[in-house]
């Protein structure tokens, strides 16, 4: 069965300071995993993918993430935080249509809360 | 292209008061799906749907209505709201069996019933 660990509820850094957010995911088939952005009082945007092909992905605001599949993780990076990067973070992975009954269906974790302190 | 669509972004309701969220979307997705977020809960999906006329439960739908009569439109119904349907309610969409689109989310709808 699919699912999502986000280890770390809250995690707090300084400006320029490394980011890490760390998602672990358990799929019984080759996952399509996800990483979502809530910024305060928004709705959730993508903030990058992975699906097949290069492990290391990049998305939005110099964020990345790599599919480790030894490892069954898809961590969040960016080099150096800013403080618009303050912001809750979900990672998802995917549930294959012939899983679901015929649809698309994402599995959240539970989230990680980034503050990022000057 | 306005995406997903939610109405209200915010409402004060008393408890035992009905009230209808709204989601439209314009993008031609045959699955819509309801979430509410709570603090320290993430995501916990409501009801969804796979196309016009099917709907189906997710993990918390006691207190939840929904109806799908079009591609477009999605609303969710509270009957007689309760303080514990306090939230922020996401509609989310996505083409059908395509999994590596991902949803596409509203903004949201923060209810709170007092």
């Amino acid at each position: 069965a699919q699912s999502v660990t986000q280890l770390g509820s809250h995690v707090s850094v300084s400006e320029g300071a490394l980011v890490l957010l760390r998602c672990n995911y358990s799929s019984s088939v080759p996952p399509y995993l996800f990483w979502y952005v809530q910024y305060p009082n928004q709705g959730l945007q993508l903030l990058l993918k992975y699906t097949t092909g290069a492990t290391l992905v990049k998305g939005i605001n110099g964020f990345e993430a790599e599919f480790k599949k030894s490892e069954t993780s898809f961590h969040l990076t960016k080099p150096s935080a800013h403080m618009s990067d303050a912001a809750e973070y979900f990672c998802a992975v995917s549930v294959p249509p012939h899983l679901t009954g015929g649809y698309n269906k994402l599995i959240f974790g539970a989230g990680t809360r980034l503050a990022v302190h000057p | 292209n306005a995406g997903v669509t939610q109405t209200p972004k915010f409402q004060v309701l008393k408890t035992g008061q009905s009230m209808t969220l709204q989601c439209a979307q314009d993008m031609n997705h045959e699955y819509m799906s309801w979430y509410r977020q709570d603090p320290g809960m993430g995501l916990r999906l409501i009801h969804y749907s796979v196309g016009a006329g099917i709907t189906d439960q997710g993990e918390v739908p006691n207190g939840y209505n929904v109806s799908r009569s079009t591609t477009e439109d999605f609303p969710l119904r509270l009957l007689s709201a309760a303080p514990s349907q306090t939230s922020v309610y996401f509609c989310a969409s996505s083409y059908l069996g395509e999994v590596s689109y991902g949803y596409t989310f509203g903004s949201g709808t923060r209810l709170t019933v007092v």
